[in-house]
């Protein structure tokens, strides 16, 4: 079965400083991973794919696959950036349903 | 934002009544898939169809039940809302290759 993981539901930083949101996933086979970001009271919105290798909002991940894991940084936070983050895993072949982590409430203080 | 929508937005019920969801989408895209969002679960899958009539069950499916007569139209229905089904519901689209694109969701309270 797959899984994913964010180990910090909360994380709060100062603006202007680095950050980093953990993902770990659990998948036997060659996983997709995607990072959804979620603004207050807003819909989802797809942030990262890796295979696309796109920064996003200065945001990048990398997948390390040895190490099982998909965080995602950024060097500078902005105030802007205070959001849910969701990390998620597409498993091939099973209808490219995703499965998703609990999220990471992210504030960047000012 | 992709053409996807949901209604009602809002809606609060009583124990017992029956309530359905309806999302609807403009881009053709073959699957569509609801969720439910709840404060430390995350986003968890319900159903999902991948075709017209062509449905299956997500992880939390238990008392859903889901219709797709359609391209463009999902509906969930829960067929006796309890309290435990008050939550934020979230319907996606796919053409499956790419990623899935979020309706706006529709808060739905059980009391």
């Amino acid at each position: 079965a797959q899984r994913v993981t964010q180990p910090e539901k909360l994380l709060s930083v100062f603006k202007g400083a680095p950050v980093e949101l953990k993902c770990n996933y659990s998948y036997s086979g060659s996983p997709e991973l995607f990072w959804y970001v979620q603004y207050s009271r807003q819909r989802l919105q797809l942030l990262l794919r890796h295979i696309s290798r796109e920064s996003i909002k200065g945001f990048t991940a990398d997948l390390n696959k040895g190490e099982t894991s998909f965080h995602l940084k950024k060097p500078f936070a902005q105030e802007e950036d205070s959001a849910m983050y969701y990390c998620a895993l597409r498993s091939g072949g099973s209808n490219y349903k995703l499965t998703f982590g609990k999220g990471t409430l992210l504030t960047v203080n000012p | 934002d992709a053409g996807i929508t949901q209604s009602p937005r809002h809606k609060v019920t009583e124990t017992g009544t029956p309530v359905t969801l309806r999302c609807h989408q403009t881009e053709n895209h073959r699957y569509m898939y609801w969720y439910r969002q709840d404060p430390g679960h995350g986003l968890r899958l319900i159903h999902y169809s991948y075709g017209v009539k062509d449905t299956d069950k997500g992880e939390v499916s238990d008392g859903y039940s889901v219709s797709r007569s359609k391209t463009e139209d999902f509906l969930l229905t829960l067929e006796s809302a309890t309290s435990s089904q008050t939550s934020v519901y979230f319907c996606a689209i796919s053409a499956g290759f790419n990623e899935q694109f979020f309706g706006p969701g529709t808060r739905l309270t059980v009391l």
